[in-house]
């Protein structure tokens, strides 16, 4: 089983959708990520947590929200989805000065 | 926001070649410097984490260094070979822990 799962691993929707995806984490790590890729820009940081019920912005936070109910699950939503948002998502675990694990990522499609 | 800056941004060896490329980042407020390895259609792998300034870091074939001073780290691979080739990637990580990741050096390795 993978350390980080990432469900759904593909989603296509329209605009205007309210859209959530799942984290879930089994590595026992506080911190977790949100990223988005896009083609050319690298991956950027959408929020992060550092304990259950702790959230914070990072770089590109407008648009989105996330849930952090349990140390093992960080959930991404996209309350009205538009299509610039469609990309690649990453979430990401780490425990304190250590390298991220990532998932598979979700591939979102929005039209 | 940090801009975390690498180069090239794409490179073709032979087989059997050194080949290195260049991570910058903003020495202020500077924590970590991470090295991962992404290959297409799988999840960013991590490579090296460093956090002093001369650090110096080894995993077979491939070797970083890391100057915190002038802000910036060297990634190289000794005899690249065919399974070398992906896109490598390097995060700062501030003093906020927040990881700022650049776009990537993508490596082809030719036979």
């Amino acid at each position: 089983d993978a350390d980080v799962t990432q469900t759904p691993r593909n989603r296509i929707t329209k605009t205007g959708k309210r859209i959530m995806l799942e984290c879930s984490q089994t590595k026992g790590h506080d911190r977790m990520y949100w990223y988005r890729q896009d083609p050319g820009l690298g991956l950027r940081l959408i929020y992060y947590s550092f304990d259950v019920k702790d959230i914070n912005k990072g770089e590109i936070s407008d648009g989105y929200s996330v849930s952090r109910q349990a140390q093992a699950k960080f959930s991404l939503s996209l309350e009205s989805a538009i299509p610039n948002q469609t990309a690649l998502y990453f979430c990401a675990t780490s425990d304190g000065l250590q390298p991220q694990h990532f998932g598979d990522g979700t591939r979102l499609s929005i039209l | 926001i940090l801009n975390v800056e690498q180069s090239p941004q794409s490179l073709h060896v032979q087989e059997g070649d050194s080949t290195n490329f260049t991570c910058s980042f903003p020495s202020s407020n500077f924590y970590a410097l991470h090295w991962y390895r992404w290959e297409t259609a799988k999840s960013p792998e991590a490579l090296f984490v460093m956090t002093l300034n001369g650090d110096e870091k080894k995993k077979g074939r491939i070797s970083a260094t890391l100057n915190t001073k002038e802000g910036y780290s060297y990634l190289y691979i000794k005899g690249s070979q065919p399974e070398d080739s992906a896109t490598y990637l390097c995060a700062s990580e501030g003093t906020g822990n927040q990881f700022y990741f650049g776009t990537g050096t993508s490596l082809t390795v030719i036979p």
